[in-house]
């Protein structure tokens, strides 16, 4: 069974820019959620997506946002980028909510975002 | 402070040693517990998962959950140099909808031939 994908894989951006990410989960899976690692603050939650609605989200500003598709495919956008958001990016997919009973979750290999 | 608070290390054992990585915690409604194991430009793996207190067991790993103490422990018997990784604790609560996952920072580890 294939993993989850994520692509692209590197991406350099300038400031007040926007990108757009892309995941596939793995067949089957219905849960998507985003992160954003960085060294100093390690895996902070973005958002959660299950069967196309956002279930939940963490504290960042609204210039991050995503979606989710009806073949549970997701994006996450960032808009108006700043040096601050050059990360790494993951997403992860789980069978039912995330973390719960059968909501196991498991990582793509993540989008490096670097801003200059 | 944070809900979940993980030793960054960096751990350095020698081949073959037990390794003991733990987290604590402050959010009681935690119900389930995950551990990630991190190498250097991959995605987190999952290691092991569990939803109860008392321990789990899956090869050379093993879980340990104590809630009423708000803490948990992943063990690597005979410590191998491929361990070598950053491992990653994670709880999720079942309260309300409030149902996100929490990661906490990561211990490093070397494992040395």
């Amino acid at each position: 069974k294939a993993g989850v994908t994520q692509t692209p894989r590197y991406l350099i951006k300038t400031r007040g820019q926007q990108v757009t990410l892309s995941c596939s989960p793995i067949s089957g899976h219905r849960s998507v959620s985003w992160y954003q690692q960085t060294p100093g603050q390690g895996l902070q939650f973005l958002f959660e997506y299950f069967s196309e609605t956002q279930r939940n989200k963490g504290n960042f500003p609204g210039r991050f946002s995503g979606r989710q598709f009806s073949n549970s495919r997701s994006e996450m956008n960032v808009s108006t980028l700043e040096l601050g958001d050059s990360a790494l990016y993951l997403c992860a997919s789980s069978l039912s909510r995330a973390g719960g009973l059968g909501g196991e979750q498991y990582f793509g290999p993540g989008t490096r975002l670097t801003v200059t | 402070q944070k809900e979940v608070e993980q030793d960054p290390g960096p751990l350095s054992v020698p081949e073959g040693a037990i390794v003991s990585l733990n987290c604590t915690y402050s959010n009681s409604a935690f119900q389930y517990f995950m551990w990630y194991r991190q190498y250097s430009r991959k995605g987190p793996e999952l290691l092991m998962y569990t939803y109860s207190s008392g321990n789990k067991e899956d090869g050379r790993f093993t879980a340990q959950v104590d809630k009423s103490s708000k803490y948990i422990s992943l063990f690597i018997r005979d410590s191998q140099p491929s361990d070598s990784a950053t491992y990653l604790c994670a709880m999720r609560d079942n309260s309300g909808g409030y149902q996100k996952v929490t990661f906490g920072t990561g211990t490093k580890l070397q494992v040395i031939p």
